[in-house]
């Protein structure tokens, strides 16, 4: 069954600092991995996208890994703001078909 | 900066009743989606919707769902008769090319409220 599973669930960090999450899937065929903010209450907004033969993806502050050998993603933050403040959410696509596997995601909280 | 819009923010219905939820997604996109996800739990995939027919559908989406596009303009979920478990945050999203490679676009939500 397809899996995606990310680490940690929950993360506080100070304004100013970097951070990484992690993902690790399970999904076969692999086909692409994408972050995605999610604000309370809004839909999810896409912050990367990384497809097979990507293994670095980046969006201003935003930097994705794909290691496609061992199955892990990491979305690293650099100079967290504020507005940070969000869940973070692993989709991984399987090719072939469009159904994605998503994360539970990973609710960053950034303090002042 | 064009965007999804979604209809109602917030739906409540009582359990057994059909409900309608409408979206509109970007005016150049070609390939339409739906998505739940009930409140702390993880989004899940629905459907998806291409040349005007449905191209993959998880297994969420059985008989009591159907999904339209009356015009040129809205894309419609339909929930024929809602149980309790339907209760959930539905979002639309809207892609101008397959999703695989294409960035989506989500729509801010409906809150579907089943009593």
């Amino acid at each position: 069954k397809n899996q995606v599973e990310q680490s940690p669930q929950s993360l506080i960090i100070l304004e100013g600092k970097n951070c990484t999450l992690q993902c690790n899937y399970t999904v076969s065929p692999f086909s692409n991995l994408r972050w995605y903010k999610q604000d309370t209450g809004r839909g999810p907004v896409s912050l990367t996208i990384m497809t097979f033969s990507e293994n670095t993806k980046s969006n201003g502050r935003y930097t994705a890994t794909l290691d496609a050998d061992t199955k892990q993603s990491s979305l690293h933050i650099t100079a967290s703001q504020l507005s940070d403040s969000a869940s973070y959410i692993c989709v991984v696509g399987s090719g072939g078909s469009y159904i994605p596997t998503f994360g539970r995601g990973t609710s960053l909280i950034v303090h002042p | 900066e064009p965007e999804v819009t979604q209809t109602p923010s917030h739906q409540v219905t009582q359990m057994g009743q059909e409900v309608i939820l409408r979206c509109v997604p970007i005016s150049n996109h070609l390939y339409f989606y739906w998505y739940r996800q009930i409140l702390g739990q993880k989004v899940e995939f629905l459907v998806s919707f291409y040349n005007n027919e449905i191209s993959e559908k998880s297994e969420i989406f059985d008989d009591q769902f159907s999904v339209e596009r009356p015009d040129g303009s809205n894309f419609t979920l339909k929930i024929r008769s809602t149980k309790l478990e339907d209760s959930a945050m539905y979002f639309c999203a809207s892609s101008r090319g397959p999703s695989s490679y294409n960035e989506q676009f989500f729509g801010p939500g409906t809150r579907l409220t089943v009593l």
